[in-house]
């Protein structure tokens, strides 16, 4: 099993420019979370979806984020127009549905280094 | 009140010492816990989780649950260099997600 995959692993763009990161679950896997993590703010959550519709999108920072999941196999998390203080790293991660149990691992792509200039 | 809280660290130990990593959380309602390792640079992975008030061992590592005290604590005995990462406590949030504490930084000193 090749895991989740994140593309690109690193990203610098200038400010105002759209940024699209893209995520591909382990297959299977019926649930898919984006986090953003900071060395201020620690691992956050940004949105996740269960069988490709959006669930929580609370964590989304503020309208210039969006999330796609067009399949079970594909995401994407697109910031329009990117500034500074979006640099950070973005991982992407799967688990299969819960099914009653409290079992709760997520699997986690390698991230997306974002820097934003 | 943030729902889960770790040390920020850097904690240090020497090589062959027990490491302890403490977490509270805010939720009395938790039922299940986590620890995640991240090497810098990488992404987190599971490595321990526990349900039940007492300890649970794995190899080097025990997670401890006090669940009246609500506290969770990682010791991760005869500490290595490799050991050196973040470690993430994580409770669930809600049904289908979990809350990550902002991680404590270990140094095991060879």
């Amino acid at each position: 099993d090749a895991g989740v995959i994140q593309s690109p692993r690193h990203e610098v763009t200038e400010m105002g420019q759209e940024v699209t990161l893209r995520c591909k679950p382990i297959s299977g896997h019926n649930s898919l979370f984006w986090y953003r993590q900071t060395m201020m703010r620690g691992l956050e959550l940004l949105i996740y979806f269960n069988n490709n519709v959006p669930i929580d999108d609370s964590g989304m920072p503020e309208d210039r984020f969006s999330a796609k999941m067009p399949n079970a196999s594909f995401s994407t998390l697109k910031i329009q127009p990117s500034e500074p203080r979006d640099s950070a790293v973005y991982f992407c991660a799967s688990r299969p549905f819960p099914s009653g149990s409290s079992y709760n691992e997520q699997f986690f792509g390698p991230g997306t280094r974002l820097t934003v200039l | 009140q943030k729902e889960v809280e770790q040390n920020s660290g850097p904690l240090s130990v020497p090589e062959g010492a027990i490491a302890s990593l403490n977490c509270t959380y805010s939720d009395r309602g938790s039922q299940s816990f986590f620890w995640y390792r991240q090497y810098s640079g990488k992404s987190p992975e599971l490595i321990m989780s526990i349900y039940s008030n007492g300890d649970k061992e794995d190899g080097r590592f025990t997670a401890q649950l006090n669940k009246a005290s609500q506290y969770v604590s990682l010791l991760i005995r005869d500490s290595q260099p490799s050991d050196s990462a973040t470690y993430l406590c994580a409770v669930p949030s809600g049904a289908n997600n979990l809350f990550f504490g902002t991680g404590t930084r270990l140094t095991v000193i060879p």
